[in-house]
């Protein structure tokens, strides 16, 4: 079955303190890699897409990247608007590229 | 507003109840999809539909839930006497369809409450 595991859970960082949330995934033929922010009471917001191993993308202190096994967002001196929970997600359930399955998410908390 | 959009953003409902939740795609999005929030949960597809056509309905509870896209207005997800258990956030999201794998936006959801 296709699993998506994040880690860790939660994650408190001081304002600047850069850091790595982890995805890592088993998928029978991987047909792309999702990266979504949460805020409370909110619905997901789209951030990156990723494709094959060793593509990167970046936006403003978000960078994504990616393995044959595991995705990376990095953080690079985070600010407290970062907070959020950040969630991945894959295509899966048959071949399907639109079934998302999306790991439970880590929660980011940047204190000031 | 170019996004998706869902209401009512908050429905409460007593058990037994029906809930009907709408979506409005972004704009040239033809294609649509809900997941389902359960607390300490991630998101777990419903449902795929397109215009008129339920394409895979396969996370979606055999009894009392139902999906539509007509070829006109929003979709619909809707729920048939509802209990406890249906207490959730609904998402939905749209794509535009263009093949491959597309990106999914999401709407800001619908938080259920049922009593």
């Amino acid at each position: 079955e296709d699993q998506v595991t994040q880690s860790p859970e939660a994650l408190r960082l001081q304002e600047g303190e850069s850091s790595s949330l982890n995805c890592s995934y088993t998928v029978s033929g991987l047909r792309g890699l999702f990266w979504y922010r949460q805020d409370p009471g909110k619905g997901p917001e789209f951030l990156f897409t990723l494709y094959s191993a060793g593509e990167e993308k970046e936006k403003e202190r978000l960078k994504a990247t990616l393995t044959k096994k595991e995705s990376f967002l990095h953080i690079t001196a985070p600010k407290p608007e970062d907070s959020a929970t950040y969630l991945c997600a894959v295509p899966s359930g048959g071949g399907s590229n639109y079934k998302l399955t999306f790991g439970k998410g880590t929660l980011l908390t940047v204190n000031p | 507003n170019a996004g998706v959009m869902q209401n009512p953003r908050h429905l409460v409902r007593r058990r037994g109840q029906e809930a009907r939740l709408r979506c409005s795609p972004m704009k040239g999005h033809s294609h649509v999809y809900w997941y389902r929030q359960l607390p300490e949960e991630g998101l777990k597809f419903m449902v795929y539909l397109q215009k008129e056509n339920i394409i895979d309905e396969s996370g979606m509870p055999k009894e009392r839930f139902s999906a539509e896209f007509p070829k006109e207005g929003p979709s619909i997800l809707r729920i048939q006497q509802v209990v406890r258990g249906d207490s959730a956030a609904y998402f939905c999201a749209s794509s535009p369809g263009q093949g491959s794998t597309d990106t999914q936006y999401f709407g800001p959801g619908t938080r259920l409450t049922v009593l």
